[in-house]
């Protein structure tokens, strides 16, 4: 079974704390992407994943191949990082999108 | 300038009808998609493009037509409505064929209510 497990579901923090996402999928998932989903609706990519670590800006990602694991981290978090996160598995086979259920950012002032 | 823009962003509609949904994207990528989100929030894939050329055309009703006109527009037509066509549609693009999981950028989706 295709799944993407992601955690926690919902975090709220201070703002300035050091915020960790975590995913974790299945074997046939080729590539991992993090991305960002505000109210509204919109999507935005944030990374792409197959190997290694990747840094924009104040966040970071990392995948661990051998455990199928990835992180997002968000350094120094601001309020305006509040937004719902999602890993989602990119399937070679079929080409699916494999969502993680998501985790409700919110940074408080 | 908005990488991948869909129009329009809200949609309500009676059964029966027929709608389209456009598509653009300024990004100079060869592939574009046509994504469903499903109740549980999974993104799964109707439609792929590659330079105009159709790739991938998973199961789904014959009433749901892509047509790209150029590589820089993926527009989606949908004839006879039915209630079960409620969701969100999102389009995405990517630089190349969809393998390896090429970083894809999305639209801000299409609401789609159908009453």
């Amino acid at each position: 079974k295709n799944e993407v497990e992601q955690s926690p579901q919902n975090l709220t923090a201070q703002e300035g704390e050091f915020i960790t996402i975590n995913c974790s999928y299945s074997v046939g998932i080729s590539a991992l992407h993090w991305l960002q989903q505000h109210p509204g609706g919109g999507i935005v990519s944030l990374f792409m994943l197959s190997s290694g670590k990747k840094k924009h800006g104040r966040l970071i990602a990392t995948i661990n191949i051998q455990e199928k694991h990835s992180s997002l981290h968000i350094t120094a978090s601001h309020p305006r990082d509040s937004a719902v996160y999602i890993c989602a598995g990119f399937m070679d086979s079929n080409y699916q999108l494999i969502w993680g259920a998501g985790t409700k950012l919110i940074i408080k002032p | 300038d908005t990488a991948v823009s869909q129009t329009p962003k809200y949609l309500v509609t009676q059964m029966g009808n027929d709608k389209s949904i456009k598509c653009e994207q300024n990004l100079g990528h060869d592939t574009m998609y046509w994504y469903k989100q499903d109740s549980k929030k999974f993104l799964k894939i109707m439609f792929s493009y590659n330079n105009k050329e159709l790739i991938i055309n998973e199961t789904v009703p014959n009433r749901f037509s892509p047509k790209s006109p150029d590589k820089a527009h993926l527009n989606l037509h949908i004839n006879s409505l039915e209630l079960g066509d409620s969701a969100v549609y999102f389009c995405a693009s990517s630089p190349y064929r969809p393998t390896g999981g090429n970083t894809i950028y999305f639209g801000e989706g299409s609401w789609l209510t159908v009453v």
